[in-house]
């Protein structure tokens, strides 16, 4: 079945330090969308990127879609303590055509930021 | 004020019971979710359901039902089949048909605990 793979599992860094999360399909997606999880909380999106080599931004974090849609990143610039949580990819494919698809999520990047 | 009830918060049951979480939207979404949530192991889809009165096994069904009878309403049963049912649930609606992003929104999940 299909599998979406996500690295690394953690990651520390200072505040102000820069944090990169990558997301690898086995088969290629429809879209791709991305999640945080604050502690304690429950996933909320982010966005969603649907077209090939797409890249979006919102405010430090920029989203990235692989050219053959079977890849994906998101970057933090200068990181805040209010980027800690688990960043999740989850990533769709439309069977036969149609306008919906199951998700399948990545095992998320648990991000921690020391002050 | 419009979102998704997760019922109860923190669930206690003794090992061979059956269980059953609540979940319920008031979003008018089509489709709803369940997921399990262990550490590492980002989130499993359990079953979902993309219309009153039909649903379809996710990756690790096994050991569980759902009904979805109401279009506001899809309750999880935990049985004393699952082998490790002490997990996080969550519990997510999403309205495919609706264009744009076919964002999931997500409940506050029910901790449940098998003693």
């Amino acid at each position: 079945g299909q599998q979406v793979m996500q690295i690394p599992q953690y990651q520390h860094v200072q505040e102000g330090e820069d944090f990169t999360t990558y997301c690898n399909s086995s088969t290629t997606l429809s879209n791709i969308q991305w999640y945080k999880q604050r502690p304690g909380g429950h996933p909320v999106f982010l966005i969603q990127l649907v077209k090939s080599g797409e890249v979006k931004k919102q405010k430090r974090l920029t989203f990235q879609f692989g050219e053959a849609k079977k890849n994906s990143s998101l970057h933090i610039t200068a990181t805040q303590t209010t980027d800690v949580g688990t960043y999740f990819c989850a990533g769709s494919i439309f069977p036969g055509g149609t306008s919906y698809g199951k998700l399948t999520f990545g095992q998320g990047t648990i991000l921690t930021v020391h002050p | 004020d419009g979102g998704i009830t997760q019922s109860p918060k923190y669930l206690f049951r003794k090992e061979g019971q059956n269980v059953t979480l609540s979940c319920e939207q008031n979003l008018n979404h089509d489709a709803m979710y369940w997921y399990r949530q262990d550490p590492g192991q980002g989130l499993r889809l359990i079953y979902y359901s993309q219309i009153v009165n039909d649903f379809q096994k996710g990756d690790i069904a096994e050991g569980y039902s759902v009904s979805r009878e109401k279009k506001e309403s899809f309750p999880l049963t935990v049985t004393s089949a699952q082998k490790n049912p002490t997990a996080f649930y969550l519990c997510a609606s999403s309205d495919p048909l609706a264009g744009g992003y076919n964002e999931q929104f997500f409940g506050p999940g029910t901790r449940l605990t098998v003693l």
